[in-house]
């Protein structure tokens, strides 16, 4: 398995202000996942994030509200942008292993914004 | 795109008793099946996982079966304890690497003692 560790683990936000969360993995991966699980639902992918590359956003997800930074292979920022209370959710980090598939995600941090 | 769907929604069982869990997919790439395990406050933990080429897999309690004709798999929880209450999610994709996972929409498993 991996080890993923997100900070926040918890924040509580001003609508209109923005917060960025990090993950940072134990060992070197090459694909990086961001998702979005709102309040008693499931998980939904934001987006893929390459190092040295742009990353590649899911339908109904863009760059400007959730900019991603993926600057080595073992840590990746999400900034939420101009916070409204609809981006309250737990945001989750993911990584696959090598070329296996099995994925494995941190924490998460959980978002209140009020 | 992938689409998953997962029943039931939550599922009450008795200690001791068996839990089943169904999802169906709806892209025939689809070649990779995990389950995960959320508990309150934390993120989901793989428990098991499935690959199209095998139609079933055990792992003491958990077993999984893949039906890929109907594009459905099934987890398995048996001899069900406390510990087991949980959030279950069942996911599927194409396995490239490149692709994030599709999730289910969840099954809340209630044990009662």
């Amino acid at each position: 398995s991996a080890v993923i560790s997100q900070k926040p683990s918890r924040d509580i936000c001003q609508r209109g202000t923005s917060l960025t969360i990090q993950c940072q993995v134990d060992s070197q991966v090459t694909m990086m996942f961001w998702y979005r699980q709102q309040p008693g639902q499931s998980l939904t992918l934001i987006a893929t994030a390459n190092q040295g590359s742009e990353a590649t956003y899911e339908s109904g997800f863009v760059i400007d509200k959730f900019p991603i930074s993926r600057p080595n292979l073992t840590f990746s920022t999400l900034t939420v942008s101009n916070m409204s209370p609809e981006d309250s959710s737990i945001y989750l980090c993911s990584v696959h292993r090598g070329q296996a598939t099995e994925a494995f995600f941190g924490q998460g941090t959980r978002l209140t914004v009020v | 795109g992938e689409n998953v769907e997962q029943h039931p929604s939550t599922l009450s069982v008795q200690e001791g008793d068996s839990a089943v869990i169904k999802c169906t997919y709806s892209d025939s790439a689809s070649n990779y099946f995990p389950w995960y395990k959320q508990e309150l406050g934390k993120g989901p933990q793989l428990i098991i996982d499935i690959r199209s080429n095998v139609g079933e897999k055990k792992d003491q309690r958990i077993a999984v079966t893949l039906n890929k004709t109907a594009k459905h798999f099934s987890l398995h929880i048996t001899e069900t304890q406390p510990e087991d209450s949980a959030v279950y999610f069942c996911a599927a994709t194409s396995g490239r690497g490149a692709d994030g996972l599709t999730f289910g929409k969840g099954t809340h498993l209630i044990i009662q003692p």
